[in-house]
């Protein structure tokens, strides 16, 4: 069993619609992250909240915004997605934001857009 | 530009023999390295650490090496089980982690 739960696992979306990715841990990590993988790539870090702040945002789109409600919760809000952003997106939240603390990853939520 | 490459994207080995996995880095301000090991359909689960001020850091039956000069850093399995079949991903950074392209690992009953 994963301690980071990501929902929903799988979703399909139009270009047009709005929907919300969503992460939750309740390990007491203060800080917590979004990456997208590509088949066969390297999981790439798109955000990085640090004690519910934003600290990191790799130059994503802005069709792809990140919320931090509270220390358990991640949301990652997507609107007028396209088909390129097809991909797993993984969350995943460490002890502190301090690369030596092991980050611990949901199972995803596999995302296709049509 | 990738800043952590995995070059092998499959490894088989025998059980019992021994693992050897490898990542390069590019930048060499880089003090934190970590392994993960993925299963399919889940996300990826620490496997061990090192940081800049080591070459060498052993748990069990994983051994991560270090070799700074290079760029380069390994993770030997020994002896390798049939359960050990995953992909394997190293992670180099300091507060924001690049992550390899990962290795299949295979092990053979």
């Amino acid at each position: 069993d994963t301690e980071v739960t990501q929902t929903p696992k799988h979703l399909v979306m139009g270009m047009t619609n709005k929907k919300s990715l969503k992460c939750e841990q309740h390990m007491g990590h203060r800080a917590m992250y979004w990456y997208k993988q590509k088949a066969k790539k390297p999981p790439e870090l798109m955000f990085v909240y640090s004690y519910e702040k934003l600290s990191i945002n790799e130059s994503v789109p802005s069709r792809f915004s990140p919320e931090c409600p509270n220390s358990s919760l991640l949301n990652l809000h997507l609107h007028a997605l396209q088909p390129e952003d097809s991909a797993l997106y993984l969350c995943a939240s460490s002890l502190t934001p301090v690369g030596n603390q092991p980050q611990h990853f949901g199972d995803g939520t596999r995302l296709s857009i049509l | 530009d990738q800043q952590v490459k995995q070059n092998s994207p499959s490894l088989s080995v025998q059980e019992g023999r021994i693992s050897i996995l490898n990542c390069d880095y590019t930048n060499s301000m880089f003090d934190y390295f970590l392994w993960y090991k993925k299963y399919p359909a889940e996300g990826p689960t620490f496997l061990i650490s090192i940081s800049s001020i080591k070459d060498k850091n052993e748990d069990g039956r994983f051994t991560v090496f270090l070799n700074k000069s290079a760029k380069h850093l390994s993770l030997h399995i020994v002896p390798s089980q049939p359960g050990d079949s995953a992909v394997y991903f190293c992670a180099a950074g300091n507060n924001d982690m690049r992550f390899g392209a990962g290795t299949r690992l295979t092990v053979k009953p």
